[in-house]
């Protein structure tokens, strides 16, 4: 059984397209993250929940909107997506807050978009 | 602020040799921790080893050790005897305590892509 899993793997769409990305975590965890890699690798957080609520919002466009419908569940929609929005978007959980050094993330496989 | 510096874009190593990939880091808080991370070419994000600010020890997991230098705020690791597999993305990662206070992120470096030849 996959611990954190993502769907879809690949998405490939339309710029002012609506899309969303799913996740779900089976390793009853209570934080939830959404990360993103850009094409230089380079992976930053956008989005945490902790039991469905926001604690960590950083400067990400309001076109993306994060859905919590509960502690197992973190979507990610995103609206009238751009060329720039392309990257591998990341969904992640830890056991806690984030509040301690060693609380690690478990990651997904990541979904791939690419905004034509 | 915080800050992760990972100064080898890239690195080749022999099959069967040992590899070190360089990590510092930047941090005003006595406590926090390190991370290690793969992402093979297949994607996924791979935890390796922990180092906490205070273990006396360096953390070692399998072929995987970390050189904890925290005078000199380095994190380096080390993989003993590369294989094949061990060619992918590395990337260093750090995170704060902050006990009572704001959730703190896990702040990433922008990686080592490490190749192993046969």
């Amino acid at each position: 059984d996959t611990a954190v899993s993502q769907t879809p793997k690949y998405l490939v769409t339309q710029m002012g397209n609506d899309k969303s990305i799913k996740c779900e975590q089976n390793l009853g965890h209570d934080t939830m993250y959404w990360y993103k890699q850009d094409s230089k690798k380079f992976l930053k957080i956008m989005f945490s929940y902790n039991n469905k609520e926001l604690i960590i919002n950083e400067t990400v466009p309001n076109r993306f909107s994060p859905k919590s419908p509960d502690k197992a569940h973190l979507n990610l929609h995103i609206n009238s997506l751009e060329l720039g929005d392309s990257a591998v978007y990341f969904c992640a959980s830890s056991q806690g807050k984030g509040l301690v050094a060693n609380e690690k993330l478990f990651f997904g496989s990541g979904t791939q978009l690419s905004v034509l | 602020a915080q800050k992760i510096t990972q100064t080898q874009p890239g690195m080749f190593v022999q099959e069967k040799e040992a590899v070190t990939l360089d990590c510092t880091y930047d941090t005003s808080d006595p406590s926090y921790g390190l991370f290690w991370y793969k992402q093979p070419s297949s994607g996924e994000m791979i935890f390796l080893i922990y180092q906490g600010s205070y273990d006396q020890q360096n953390a070692t997991e399998g072929r995987y050790s970390l050189n904890f230098q925290k005078a000199r705020k380095s994190a380096n690791l080390v993989i003993s005897a590369s294989q094949l597999g061990d060619s992918a993305m590395y990337f260093c990662a750090m995170r704060e305590d902050n006990y009572g206070g704001a959730t703190n992120k896990l702040i990433f470096g922008t990686g080592t892509l490490l190749a192993v030849q046969p």
